[in-house]
């Protein structure tokens, strides 16, 4: 089945105690993002990447890290996580950009609920 | 200024109405994305078009690229439409989007 896998579902952590979401989608898809979502706020985006080794800062960048050395994985890394990343956090693919004349749909995965304390 | 703006934002019908979600944009484009976000959180992506119309089962999604306006339409609605839908528009780059802030649509039975 054509899926984008995030884990956990659930993380709830301390200050400053490094953390990763992995994000792993098994239909080649070339274009992943991450997305985080807060009440009254939408869906804002944190990096994404175009390919293999090819990553860039989406609009709310400040705290995150990603890398994407494989093509189905681009996991999500907060080195020092702090409150104000308390948010519904997605991962996001497509096949090729989500816009332009060859632009495709996205596939969301589940979603990681995360509470730092 | 928000570049994409979805009326209602909140819509509250009986089940078996006709529902008419609006999105209206202020940026050239070459695609519209409608999407649904389920009340458990997960989102799925419903339609991606450029330009007429689509149809799925009982949703269908228009646009008039000249008005820069796109609808979404659900027929015979039913309490499991209940959802918040989005509307989404590349930015030039094409690999970021501008995204409506959403319409929380609940359909009574």
């Amino acid at each position: 089945e054509a899926q984008v896998t995030q884990n956990p579902r659930y993380l709830i952590t301390v200050t400053g105690k490094k953390l990763t979401v992995t994000c792993s989608q098994n239909m080649n898809h070339e274009y992943m993002s991450w997305y985080r979502q807060d009440p009254g706020l939408g869906l804002r985006q944190i990096y994404y990447s175009m390919n293999v080794e090819v990553t860039d800062k989406g609009d709310v960048p400040e705290g995150y890290k990603v890398s994407r050395k494989e093509k189905r994985n681009f996991p999500l890394i907060l080195e020092s996580p702090s409150p104000n990343q308390t948010s519904l956090y997605f991962c996001a693919s497509s096949s090729t950009p989500v816009g332009g004349l060859r632009g495709s749909p996205l596939h969301f995965g589940n979603g990681t609920r995360l509470t730092v304390t | 200024k928000n570049e994409v703006e979805q009326s209602p934002q909140n819509l509250t019908a009986q089940e078996g109405e006709f529902i008419t979600i609006n999105c209206s944009y202020s940026v050239g484009i070459s695609a519209l994305h409608w999407l649904q976000q389920h009340p458990g959180g997960g989102i799925v992506s419903l339609f991606m078009l450029s330009s007429g119309k689509k149809k799925h089962g009982r949703l269908i999604a228009t646009i008039n690229i000249q008005e820069k306006h796109s609808s979404l339409h659900i027929t015979a609605s039913h309490p499991r439409d209940s959802a918040v839908y989005i509307c989404a528009v590349p930015m030039d780059s094409n690999y970021q989007l501008i995204w409506g802030a959403g319409t929380k649509l609940i359909i009574k039975p």
